[in-house]
């Protein structure tokens, strides 16, 4: 038991359409990442919020957006969805930057 | 650019005592840690390494070699249970930037 929840746990979309996902992190947590997952591989850094603003960003384009809330629950918002775009995307929280994070179970996005 | 390698997979025998290696180019990372992922569940905490050493945690050990980059997971008195992925990851000096590697697919076998 992490603590961090993340809903829906899975989601079928179509090409074109946009997503909202969620994540709900321990009180205390003033950092969560999101990370993409596709099977097999490891989980690909989308970007990082500390105390509600943008902290690091990998390798995503901008259609990849997100918040997080004084509350300590966040969101991933992705526009335009491409086929590509089916993964795991998980979210990972700590305390503060440079610690272990803990991660949810992840939410599955098909992509139709 | 900031890229960690670890074998694909591996297999042991229940009972026995396996070592995955992570590879890793030295600039820019603070810290490794290790995760271990059940297939279908989500990445679950291990150990991190920020200084050279090993560290000692019950049946699981790390070790970082920073002048290296190099790191490895050792995991004694196997069971079943370890068979899982087993993923290196590094953190850029600021925590902003989480590389993690591909994941090592650990078989254990009775």
């Amino acid at each position: 038991e992490t603590g961090v929840t993340q809903s829906p746990t899975h989601l079928i979309k179509t090409r074109g359409q946009q997503v909202t996902l969620r994540c709900s992190s321990q009180s205390g947590h003033n950092t969560v990442s999101w990370y993409q997952q596709a099977l097999g591989q490891g989980p690909q850094f989308i970007f990082q919020y500390y105390r509600e603003e943008e902290n690091g960003r990998g390798n995503f384009p901008p259609r990849f957006s997100g918040l997080q809330f004084p509350n300590y629950s966040s969101e991933l918002n992705v526009n335009a969805l491409e086929l590509d775009d089916s993964a795991l995307y998980l979210c990972a929280s700590s305390p503060d930057r440079n610690q272990p994070q803990h991660f949810g179970d992840g939410t599955r996005l098909s992509i139709l | 650019g900031q890229n960690i390698d670890q074998p694909t997979e591996m297999t042991a025998t229940e009972g026995a005592i396996v070592q995955i290696n992570c590879t890793y180019q030295t600039s820019g990372f603070n810290g490794l840690f290790w995760y271990q992922q059940h297939a279908g569940e989500a990445p679950t905490f291990l150990s991190y390494n920020v200084l050279d050493g090993l560290e000692e945690k019950g049946r699981f050990s790390s070790f970082l070699s920073r002048s290296k980059g190099y790191s490895y997971l050792l995991l004694k008195e196997l069971q079943m249970k370890d068979s899982a992925s087993y993923l290196c990851a590094g953190v850029d000096n600021y925590g902003q930037n989480f590389v993690f590697g591909p994941g090592t697919r650990l078989s254990v076998l009775p």
